[in-house]
């Protein structure tokens, strides 16, 4: 089956940690997104990747990183400089050269709750 | 003024009823439309996508797009308790490339 996966579901982090969260997908989608939704909010851009081994800085990047080593693979970090970083957080994906072209898709979806 | 603006609810409707949920958008250069369903402690979920200005149909679900009004609908004809989620309206600003803006969602209630 394609799509996109994103672990672990529900994550507690500690004051001071960072944490990484993973994004995988198989859809062979070049394009890859990492958003954070709050309760009553729209989502929030926190990076995109259009292509590997680049990235560009969403609306809300600081105290976040990311690396786009492989097509299928986008991992986010929480750094400890992420003030509130307790948030659902959401991967996406989107294809090119197709009927659907930027079209987002989205993973399941990570919890993150600070301790 | 918000980039992308939804009533956030809640919408009521009965069962069998046409439900209809509003989106303005502020940038009048957008290229392209989407609507999300998004149940409660779930993901989005895609149920349609629009271009063109006129009406797009796919089953229950309609989308209306005029972008002289910078104003993008989704109706729901036929509702259905599993319809009750929160509809988010996205809007990409670019005909090529990405810079997706997603309104805070309307949530609707479909009661039987």
């Amino acid at each position: 089956d394609g799509g996109i996966t994103q672990s672990p579901k529900y994550l507690f982090r500690k004051e001071g940690q960072n944490v990484t969260l993973s994004c995988e997908q198989n859809l062979n989608h070049d394009a890859m997104y990492w958003y954070r939704q709050d309760p009553g909010q729209g989502l929030r851009l926190i990076y995109y990747s259009q292509i590997v081994n680049d990235f560009q800085k969403g609306d809300i990047a600081e105290g976040y990183s990311v690396s786009r080593e492989k097509k299928e693979s986008f991992p986010l970090t929480v750094t400890s400089a992420q003030k509130n970083p307790t948030a659902f957080y959401l991967c996406a994906s989107s294809p090119t050269g197709t009927e659907d072209t930027d079209t987002q898709y989205f993973g399941p979806g990570t919890r993150l709750t600070v301790l | 003024q918000k980039e992308v603006e939804q009533n956030s609810g809640p919408l009521s409707v009965p069962e069998g009823a046409i439900a209809s949920l509003n989106c303005t958008y502020s940038d009048r250069g957008s290229q392209s439309f989407f609507w999300y369903r998004q149940y409660s402690g779930k993901s989005p979920e895609l149920i349609m996508f629009i271009y063109s200005n006129g009406d797009k149909e796919d089953g229950r679900f309609t989308a209306q797009l005029n972008k002289a009004s910078q104003y993008v609908s989704l109706l729901i004809r036929d509702s259905q308790p599993s319809d009750s989620a929160t509809y988010l309206c996205a809007v990409n600003m670019f005909q090529f490339g990405n810079d997706m803006r997603f309104g805070a969602g309307t949530r609707l209630t479909v009661k039987p």
